[in-house]
């Protein structure tokens, strides 16, 4: 198993440009979910979705839009990108079942807006 | 929402000496996660703690959850290099999402 993968691992956009950053999980997880990691700010969650065809707003999600089209991916969409949108992006995935929601966090996006 | 807390913000010890991270929160925790995460790396889950009072040791690894179920701290017993790293809280959120704390960096000095 691959577990959750990241793609691209790195970008640079200028402002006002527009990407995609595709989430990927081989564990026939549920849940998913996206975060953006900024110094000494933690884990904040951006959206996420509790199954196929689901998405829900986190608590930053806005300048960020999402699909999750198929249970396996994803997707975390940036419009009009913004300085203010340079962070460490990662996505994670969980079982939803069983007792533990152990999120299973993928390798992480750096993203730069110039 | 839902918020916690987490102290020291960073903490730089020497190799052999122990360390300290708590996580606080004003209301009750239905259950505390713990993640570590490696300088340039992505968090990996580490425990969930879910009963009052509850201790659980992972090697020199020790977490507890308070007897009020607000409050949880992991005690490093002889820090190693290996050991650095960002180690986060993060409670149970509700509808299936989870509140980091902000984390504890943990430097070791050999």
């Amino acid at each position: 198993n691959a577990g959750v993968t990241q793609t691209p691992k790195f970008r640079v956009l200028k402002t006002g440009q527009s990407m995609t950053l595709l989430c990927a999980q081989d564990m026939n997880h549920e849940y998913m979910y996206w975060y953006r990691q900024d110094p000494g700010m933690g884990l904040r969650l951006i959206h996420y979705s509790v199954g196929e065809g689901t998405t829900a707003k986190g608590e930053v999600p806005d300048g960020y839009n999402v699909s999750r089209l198929k249970k396996q991916n994803f997707l975390l969409g940036l419009e009009s990108a913004a300085p203010s949108q340079t962070s460490v992006y990662f996505c994670a995935s969980v079982n939803g079942q069983g007792f533990t929601y152990e999120q299973y966090f993928g390798p992480g996006t750096r993203l730069t807006v110039t | 929402g839902q918020q916690v807390m987490q102290i020291p913000q960073y903490q730089h010890v020497q190799e052999g000496e122990d360390f300290t991270t708590y996580c606080n929160s004003s209301t009750t925790l239905s259950n505390i996660q713990w993640y570590k995460q490696r300088p340039g790396g992505h968090p990996v889950f580490l425990i969930q703690l879910v009963k009052s009072g509850e201790v659980k040791k992972q090697k020199r690894l020790t977490f507890q959850f308070g007897e009020a179920k607000k409050n949880s701290s992991l005690h490093i017993t002889a820090t190693q290099t290996t050991d650095v790293g960002t180690y986060f809280c993060a409670a149970d959120g509700g509808g299936n999402k989870l509140v980091f704390g902000a984390g504890t960096i943990l430097r070791v000095k050999s």
